[in-house]
């Protein structure tokens, strides 16, 4: 069955950097393009970062780009998002979903996210 | 960007009501819209991509529908399990947003 299994988050500093990780397993995972969501506290779900399922193509939301980046290691099933520059507005629960269908681009897998508290 | 705009924000039914929540783009996004079931706690669970079409394993009494800026999700005889938050989200274009959410009472 699917799995996806976050790690890495924790309590880091305005201005610092974490790396978070996404474990995959259960699926051919470099076929597919995954996918980084977050939700702040009691909001709603944030799109963050999509990676082609080859690591060539890379989107990413604007309150993001130019400090977050989404990276894979297709040899481990792992998908990665390195966070540089953080900022409070940054804090909340970081899911990795699987994408599916090139055209539709929905995240058919979730896993159960790892929390990012960015604060002094 | 594309915005999308949910509404209600919120609403509150009985089991066995019909409810619809509607998602609006800011520009034509043709039929690239899905949606998910998020309940407190859980992860977002994936429900329909192509605006109308079903994931495997969805009851059938749930339905979207719309093209163009404007789409609706209908859930029918409505169950206990259906409350909590719905997002619609459009993957037209990067980045590829979310609305708001809808968090349906029962």
């Amino acid at each position: 069955q699917v799995q996806l299994v976050e790690s890495g988050g924790g309590v880091v500093q305005p201005g610092k950097s974490l790396r978070l990780s996404c474990a995959a397993s259960g699926f051919s995972f470099s076929a597919y393009e995954m996918h980084w969501v977050r939700q702040a506290p009691g909001k709603g779900l944030e799109w963050v970062a999509l990676l082609s399922y080859d690591g060539n193509n890379e989107y990413y939301a604007d309150s993001v780009r130019g400090r977050f980046t989404v990276s894979r290691d297709n040899s481990k099933s792992t998908l990665y998002l390195q966070m540089n520059s953080l900022r409070p507005e940054d804090t909340g629960l970081y899911y990795c979903a699987r994408g599916r269908d090139a055209y539709y681009k929905y995240c058919d897998y979730w896993g159960q996210g790892t929390q990012v508290i960015v604060s002094a | 960007d594309i915005q999308m705009t949910q509404s209600p924000s919120s609403l509150s039914a009985s089991v066995g009501d019909r409810v619809t929540i509607t998602c609006r783009a800011s520009q034509s996004i043709n039929d690239y819209l899905n949606w998910y079931h998020q309940k407190p706690g859980k992860a977002p669970k994936f429900l329909i991509y192509a605006a109308s079409t079903l994931q495997t394993g969805v009851p059938s009494r749930l339905s979207g529908s719309g093209s163009g800026t404007d789409f609706t999700l209908t859930i029918s005889n409505l169950q206990p399990e259906d409350f909590g938050t719905y997002y619609c989200q459009q993957s037209f274009s990067a980045p590829y947003t979310f609305g708001q959410g809808t968090k349906l009472e029962i």
